[in-house]
C-alpha cells in the first residue's frame, strides 16, 4: 500500500491564483480530512469528509473548498490565494471514529508559499 | 476551550541519554490522547494511542503515560538515537462523534552525538 499520496510537493502562488492540491489514500478509509500547519503551531483542521459525496468544515475553513467523488480521492482547492495561506498542508485518513484502532494516516505534505 | 499544552518548546539531548516530553490538556469530554513523531519534511506518524482507562502504554523505546484525573500526559523516550531528531506532538480527541483531534504545538527534541 502507498498509504496516504499528496500532490505537489511544493508551490509557489501568486496573490489570487488558484489551484487544487491533490490527495489520494489506497486503504478503504472512509474518513479523509484537510490539515494545515503553520510554523510553530499545532495543525489546524481545514475540512474532513465521512465518505464519498459527504464534506463538513472544520476549524479553519475560509478560502478553501473541497470535494469527495470517490473514497480514494479528497482534493483540497484553493481560490483566490492569499498570503495567510502559506502552509504545510497535510492530508489525512482514517477509518470511522469510535472504533478503538481508529488511527489517522498522514500524507507527507504540501509546501505551499503564497507571495 | 479544548487545548492542548506541551513542554518544553524545545530540547536538545545528548545521544544515549533518556527524556521525557509532558503534555497537559482541557479537552473534555476526553476520549483518548495519542502521540506523535514528525520527522523534518514529513507527515505525523503515530507513536501511542491511550483511552481513558489506560495509564501506560509502549512502543519500543517510546513509553506514554496518561493521568486522566490530573488531564496530563508523557512520553518517555529511553537510550535516544540520533533518529529519534523530530518534532513530538500531543493530539486528544473528544468522545463527540466528529469532533476534530486537538493538537498540541509539539515539542522539537534534537538528538545530538
Amino acid at each position: 500500500n502507498a498509504g496516504v499520496t499528496q500532490t505537489p510537493k511544493f508551490r509557489i502562488l501568486k496573490i489570487g491564483q488558484s489551484m487544487t492540491l491533490q490527495c489520494t489514500q489506497d486503504m478503504n478509509h472512509n474518513y479523509m480530512y484537510w490539515y494545515r500547519q503553520d510554523p510553530g503551531m499545532g495543525l489546524k483542521l481545514i475540512y474532513y469528509s465521512v465518505g464519498a459525496g459527504i464534506t463538513d468544515k472544520g476549524e479553519v475553513p475560509n478560502g478553501y473548498n473541497v470535494s469527495r467523488s470517490t473514497t480514494e480521492d479528497f482534493p483540497l482547492r484553493l481560490e483566490l490565494a492569499a498570503p495567510s495561506q502559506t502552509s504545510v498542508y497535510f492530508c489525512a485518513s482514517s477509518y470511522p471514529p469510535g472504533q478503538y484502532s481508529y488511527e489517522q494516516y498522514f500524507g507527507p505534505g504540501t509546501r505551499l508559499t503564497v507571495t | 476551550k479544548n487545548q492542548v499544552e506541551q513542554s518544553p518548546q524545545s530540547l536538545i539531548i545528548l545521544e544515549g541519554k533518556n527524556c521525557t516530553l509532558q503534555c497537559n490538556y482541557t479537552v473534555s469530554p476526553f476520549s483518548n490522547l495519542r502521540w506523535y513523531k514528525q520527522d523534518t519534511g514529513r507527515g505525523p506518524v503515530s507513536l501511542t494511542i491511550m483511552t481513558f482507562s489506560e495509564n501506560t502504554k509502549s512502543n519500543g523505546r517510546y513509553t506514554a503515560t496518561l493521568d486522566a484525573d490530573t488531564k496530563q500526559s508523557s512520553l518517555h523516550i529511553t537510550a535516544s538515537q540520533l533518529s529519534d531528531s523530530a518534532s513530538y506532538i500531543c493530539v486528544v480527541s473528544a468522545r463527540s462523534g466528529n469532533t476534530p483531534l486537538v493538537f498540541g504545538k509539539g515539542t522539537r527534541l534534537s538528538v545530538i552525538a
